[in-house]
């Protein structure tokens, strides 16, 4: 495997459903993102973790729980979600943080629909 | 209120001809400016950046103008090819993050 990897791509769930999104890494890097896209918005900074310490949280709602075992991989826990929270949400690297140097590597997204 | 401005969510240029993607910010504080691109069902893939220092910056078919006092970007692409339409993201960096537009949707016409 290369670059960044998410599973699963598509994930439908009721609103008392748990569940994890997944991503890794391959790349290196010690900075990991979650993001949000809805339709027509853009992108939406979630999570940064860096060197698996968080380091960013957007005033994201507690229904949405990220853990960063390692440099590697980041986990989105999802539990209670709205039917708002339907979007595409992506997780990306980078070498670093801060700086020119933080030109970000995307995964293919998982396609999260709440019913 | 969002700091990264794309105003046109969608562009259509001929085959061959130039494409001028725009982009406004509105804090100054950017010091570096990245463009990404995405196909469907795929991630954005980097593209091309600028550092706040610099007024231009050239690679291959694509070149990103910057220009501070209006704080204002645009990538030309030139010449345009049909595998160029996709969702074209504008991103500004400080810190910590990159704060991205909506995305223009350019769609190159054979």
């Amino acid at each position: 495997e290369t670059g960044v990897t998410q599973t699963p791509r598509h994930l439908v769930m009721g609103m008392t459903n748990k569940k994890s999104l997944k991503c890794e890494q391959h790349l290196g890097h010690n900075a990991m993102y979650w993001y949000k896209q809805s339709a027509k918005k853009p992108l939406e900074l979630m999570f940064v973790y860096n060197f698996k310490e968080q380091t960013e949280n957007n005033s994201v709602p507690s229904r949405f729980s990220p853990e960063c075992p390692n440099s590697s991989h980041l986990f989105l826990h999802l539990h209670t979600l709205q039917p708002e929270d339907s979007a595409l949400y992506l997780c990306a690297s980078s070498q670093q943080v801060s700086g020119t140097a933080n030109e970000q590597f995307f995964g293919p997204g998982t396609r999260l629909t709440v019913l | 209120d969002q700091q990264v401005k794309q105003n046109s969510p969608s562009l259509s240029v001929q085959e061959g001809r130039i494409s001028i993607l725009n982009c406004d910010y509105t804090n100054s504080m950017f010091d570096y400016f990245l463009w990404y691109k995405k196909y469907p069902a795929e991630g954005p893939t980097f593209l091309i950046s600028i550092s706040s220092i610099k007024d231009k910056n050239e690679d291959g078919r694509f070149t990103v103008f910057l220009n501070k006092s209006a704080k204002h970007l645009s990538l030309h692409i030139v010449p345009s090819q049909p595998g160029d339409s996709a969702v074209y993201f504008c991103a500004a960096g400080s810190a910590r993050q990159l704060t991205f537009g909506s995305g223009t949707q350019l769609t190159v016409l054979p």
